[in-house]
């Protein structure tokens, strides 16, 4: 199993929008709605962001969105800000009922 | 409120066996659905998912990594155990400890902040 594919980097002014992909097979990304993605600044522990492709948890910003078109998933973040810069990660349940995670995309503001 | 929390020894040496315990409050392992899953993080580098246990004793594991990572519930009903033998120097990094919620769910609700282990002579 390889890892999801991701961006190594984005980055965006603030208050602009930016989105970062996640392009997976047929085996996990394609097959389930099962994408999360989880926010990583540095020193600290992931933290759930999106997860069923486009559902946010409770607290977290109605700027973080989710979507999916085939064997790739997308992360946006609109409004940006400068707490939003930091790790991401892309991660799948695949067909082998294991997981997959993306290589992770540094955002920059 | 949900925590978990990962330890173990913070050095181990080559060919020697690591053994991680996540202990966890705020949900219970025999919830049907509820699962605990391992993930780690070589430093600098992208996260890694190791391995998964959940309420009814399924395991499922990294196939990559499969014949050298053991996951059980701990001896404490809010403790799960990973043993992962014959470490490697590649093998250091951050070990984090994650909760699934639901039966539905595919993703790791919570984590805990996470245990550096380092492999050297």
């Amino acid at each position: 199993q390889s890892a999801l594919t991701q961006p190594a980097s984005v980055s965006g002014s603030p208050g602009q929008s930016i989105t970062i992909s996640c392009t997976g097979t047929s085996s996990d990304v394609g097959t389930f709605k099962a994408v999360s993605w989880y926010q990583q600044h540095p020193g600290t522990a992931p933290r759930l962001v999106i997860y069923d492709v486009a559902s946010r948890p409770s607290g977290v910003s109605s700027r973080f969105s989710g979507s999916k078109t085939g064997n790739t998933a997308s992360l946006t973040i609109s409004g940006l800000q400068a707490e939003d810069e930091g790790d991401y990660y892309c991660m799948s349940h695949t067909s082998s009922s294991t997981f997959l995670f993306g290589g992770g995309t540094t955002v920059t503001v | 409120q949900i925590t978990l929390k990962e330890s173990g020894p913070a050095l181990v040496k080559p060919t020697q066996t690591l053994t991680l315990t996540c202990t966890f409050s705020g949900f219970s392992l025999t919830t049907r659905g509820v699962a605990v899953g391992w993930i780690r993080q070589p430093p600098g580098k992208a996260l890694e998912w190791l391995a998964s246990i959940h309420w009814n004793d399924d395991k499922i594991y990294s196939p990559s990594l499969q014949s050298r990572l053991t996951i059980t519930k701990g001896t404490s009903t809010d403790q799960v155990v990973l043993t992962m033998t014959n470490m490697d120097p590649a093998d250091t990094g951050t070990y984090y400890c994650g909760n699934k919620r639901g039966y539905y769910d595919k993703y790791f609700e919570s984590w805990g902040p996470g245990t550096l282990v380092t492999v050297s002579s």
